[in-house]
Order: C-alpha cells, then sequence, then structure tokens
C-alpha cells in the first residue's frame, strides 16, 4: 500500500531564506506527484504537477523535483517570504489506483520577518 | 468565475443527527471527491465519484453517504453512525490525473 511521508512536519526560517521540503513515497509506481499549499482554515491549493516522466517543474521561485526511482520529491522555495508560510502538502496518484490521490501530512512552513 | 463551493463554512450536529454537506463544482469535472482532514494530519479519501450516477468508497467511507445525480454536485452526508464527525471536509474536482481543484471546506463540529 502507498505510503507517503513528508519530514519535516513543522519548519520555521528567516525571511529570504532558501529551504527544501522533502517528501517520500514508498511505491514508484505512480502517474504524478503534487504539491499542494494549505492557508489555516482553507482548501488546497495546487503548485506544482510532475508527471511520472518529469524530473523537475517550476512555478515561480518554486522548483519541485521529482526521483521516482528512489521514491523522493523535493519542494525548494527560493528567498522565502513571511506570506509563504503556510502548510505544504505532497500527493501522488499510484498506477492502478483509479486516479485517487495519496497524501503526506505536509509540512507547516513559518517564514520570520 | 469557474471553481468549487463549498456550504455551509462551519457546521454543527446535534448527537443523533443526520447532516449534508454540499459541493457544487462549475469546472466541467468528470471526477468529484471528498476528504476529511483531522487536525495535523494530511487528507484522507470518504468518496469518489467518476461519472455521474456512480461513487466508490475511499478508505473511510464508514458513517457518510453520498450522491451524484448531476455533474456538477457531490453532497456529502455525515450520518449518526459516523461516532467522531469532528474535523474539516474538504471536496475536490478534476479530469483524470490532472490537478484537483478543492474548495474552501467545511468545519464539522458536535454540539
Amino acid at each position: 500500500k502507498q505510503e507517503v511521508t513528508q519530514i519535516p512536519a513543522a519548519l520555521s526560517v528567516p525571511e529570504g531564506e532558501n529551504l527544501v521540503l522533502n517528501c517520500s513515497f514508498t511505491d514508484s509506481a505512480i502517474y504524478n506527484l503534487q504539491w499542494f499549499r494549505q492557508d489555516p482554515g482553507k482548501g488546497l491549493t495546487s503548485l506544482l504537477l510532475i508527471q511520472s516522466s518529469q524530473r523537475e517543474q517550476t512555478s515561480g521561485r518554486l522548483n519541485a523535483s521529482l526521483d521516482k526511482s528512489s521514491g523522493r520529491s523535493t519542494l525548494y522555495i527560493a528567498a522565502s517570504q513571511p506570506g509563504d508560510s503556510a502548510t505544504y502538502l505532497c500527493a501522488v496518484i499510484p498506477v492502478d489506483s483509479s486516479y485517487k490521490l495519496i497524501f503526506g501530512s505536509g509540512t507547516r512552513l513559518l517564514v520570520r520577518p | 468565475d469557474g471553481g468549487i463551493t463549498q456550504s455551509p463554512k462551519y457546521l454543527f450536529r446535534k448527537e443523533g443527527q443526520n447532516v449534508t454537506l454540499s459541493c457544487e463544482q462549475n469546472l466541467n469535472h468528470d471526477a468529484m471527491y471528498w476528504y476529511r482532514q483531522d487536525p495535523g494530519q494530511g487528507l484522507r479519501l470518504i468518496y469518489y465519484s467518476q461519472i455521474v450516477n456512480d461513487f466508490q468508497k475511499g478508505d473511510i467511507a464508514e458513517g457518510y453517504s453520498v450522491s451524484r445525480e448531476k455533474k456538477e454536485s457531490f453532497p456529502l452526508t455525515v450520518t449518526s453512525a459516523q461516532k467522531n464527525p469532528t474535523a474539516f471536509y474538504l471536496c475536490a474536482s478534476s479530469n483524470l490525473a490532472q490537478p484537483q481543484h478543492f474548495g474552501d471546506g467545511t468545519r464539522l463540529s458536535i454540539l
């Protein structure tokens, strides 16, 4: 059964720092991997989607990489800002799962001014 | 604007009562999903529907029921059989293997 793990569970950094969030999954048979952002009391906003054939995706200050063979993905945030403070979740769609997302428990990020 | 609308934002349930959470989408997506989120945890799938008049149980379907009579609508009923319903409920929609779009959630509490 596919399991998704995110480390660390919480992270506090000063503004301007570059940071990396980690996501690991147990079964490499996936269609894709997504990174989401969740603000307190809100729904999820999709940040980046990496197809299984891709190695990375970039959007602005965000870069997500995927190493399917090792079951790992990283989300790199450059020059962090207080507005980046949120919970970041990764999720995978396993092959033969009827396209259901399996989520990690998230990393809660605080960027201090 | 296209999107997903969940209502109400906050809901309170009395013991023994069934309550229904609304989810409507105007994105013309085929698939819709209901998730439950407990504090400090990721999302767990309750039910999902890939086409109208068809739906499947997710990982934690016990105590919940759904219907999919229209493409745009996927209401979730939390029945009295769900003994621990306090949670944040999120609805999502997508076309298969494409990014899921989420509503703003409904927070359910017990009176």
